[in-house]
């Protein structure tokens, strides 16, 4: 256990329906990411955070796609009008600048997402 | 960030030292190198980083080549709960955004 949650683990959903995810970072962290990660293939960068200020977006982060972190805490991201292609695990990671003199990012254990 | 070569799967006897090499010809002198595991179902789960020098922490240890455009990771008594993917990473020191750009790492099978 990293002490990075997020919820749900498990999600099932029908073809153009909303989800959300909710990611619980290591408290005393400011920088929050979003990874999404296909069968067989490594972990692909979605958006960051510092604090509550979203710093960067993939490509892969289309319209359908809205990342938050309101108060710098938690963070949830929502896809909208989910399509089968969205299918995939949803990783989210934290880290904290200065520790060791470097960044090392922690990760939760995903949400796993299946559109039928 | 630059690129980094792995093979694709190996195979280690349980108990017995298991070596990932891992290829980054054209990294930069201001880019470490890091290891990250993820096992199956769960999130990466980062394992050691380094510079230029060996480092050795109490997962495992990390061998740089003196040019350092290659690297070994050891985990020196392997388990079988040490199967895993295993992604070899070079990332740039204090970078602003400081994402990770993963590969397809090496999928490594620990054989009772």
């Amino acid at each position: 256990d990293t002490g990075v949650s997020q919820n749900p683990r498990h999600k099932i959903t029908k073809r153009g329906q909303n989800v959300t995810f909710r990611c619980d970072p290591i408290s005393e962290h400011n920088r929050l990411y979003w990874y999404r990660q296909t069968l067989g293939q490594g972990p692909e960068f979605l958006t960051y955070f510092q604090n509550e200020a979203q710093l960067e977006k993939s490509r892969l982060l289309s319209d359908r796609f809205s990342a938050e972190r309101p108060k710098g805490s938690f963070s949830t991201l929502e896809i909208q009008r989910t399509e089968q292609g969205d299918s995939a695990m949803y990783l989210c990671a934290s880290s904290s600048p200065g520790t060791k003199g470097r960044e090392t990012q922690y990760f939760g254990p995903g949400t796993r997402l299946l559109v039928l | 960030d630059a690129k980094t070569t792995q093979p694709t799967s190996m195979d280690c006897a349980e108990g017995r030292a298991a070596n990932l090499p891992c290829n980054h010809s054209t990294i930069s002198g201001n880019e470490y190198v890091y290891w990250y595991r993820q096992i199956h179902s769960q999130g990466p789960q980062y394992i050691i980083h380094g510079l230029k020098n060996n480092e050795t922490n109490e997962m495992a240890s990390l061998i740089i080549t003196e040019d350092r455009k290659s690297s070994t990771l050891i985990l020196p008594h392997a388990t079988l709960r040490d199967t895993a993917v295993y992604y070899c990473i070079v990332r740039v020191a204090m970078n602003r955004d400081d994402k990770i750009i993963f590969g397809k790492g090496t999928r490594l099978h620990i054989l009772p």
